[in-house]
């Protein structure tokens, strides 16, 4: 059973600051998005990697692929307080890219 | 354009009653996807269908939860008898022919079973 692991877990932090928050497998997936979901709606799209060792920037938001494609990482900027929520990383399964795999979420507080 | 739209927002419902979740997709998308997601299991995927099609079931918990998408524009979940075990918040997503792996939520359903 393919299984992607979300660290930290809970992340409170002060605005300003920085943080980095990972998505871990020892699957290889053929694409994998984080996700971003605020309290009483549903998870939105804010990026999808694809290339192994690939980077996107999204503002403030910096995601990496890993090189082997088994894993992510998402770094904020000088987090501010509309950064609060649930951050979710999905992997498309290379045989099947029609089910997504989900990681349990680091929840992010960012107080003012 | 309207999202995926969800209803009810909020139901809290007896151990044993019936309760019926219902989606309407966004316009022209052809894969629509139930999830549910609780604190413990985080996200899991129940079922999805393909052009009004179910495709993969195997999410589903057990006999007691069915869903239907008789048109491309309506789907439903039932709980038939719900269990205190079943509370969670479901989510119905829907993806687009030429959205690559992109999937658009609901707002999602709270289901309460007491």
């Amino acid at each position: 059973t393919q299984l992607l692991e979300q660290s930290p877990q809970f992340l409170s932090i002060q605005e300003g600051e920085n943080l980095t928050v990972y998505c871990n497998s020892s699957s290889v997936f053929s694409s994998l998005q984080w996700y971003r979901q605020e309290p009483g709606e549903g998870p939105v799209l804010l990026v999808t990697v694809v290339t192994g060792g690939e980077v996107k920037k999204l503002k403030r938001l910096t995601f990496q692929f890993g090189d082997a494609r088994k894993d992510s990482s998402l770094h904020i900027t000088a987090a501010q307080p509309g950064d609060t929520g649930l951050y979710l990383c999905a992997g498309a399964d290379a045989g099947n890219n029609r089910k997504l795999i989900w990681g349990l979420g680091t929840s992010l507080a960012v107080n003012p | 354009d309207a999202g995926v739209i969800q209803s009810p927002r909020h139901e809290v419902t007896e151990m044993g009653q019936e309760v019926t979740l219902r989606c309407k997709p966004i316009s022209g998308h052809d894969y629509l996807f139930w999830y549910r997601q609780t604190m413990m299991r985080g996200l899991e995927l129940l079922i999805y269908f393909n052009n009004n099609v179910p495709i993969d079931d195997s999410g589903m918990p057990e006999d007691r939860f069915s869903a239907k998408m008789p048109n491309a524009s309506f789907s439903t979940l039932k709980i038939q008898p719900s269990e205190p075990r079943d509370s969670a918040v479901y989510f119905c997503a829907s993806r687009g022919p030429y959205s690559g792996n992109t999937i658009y939520f609901g707002e999602g359903s709270w289901l309460t079973v007491v």
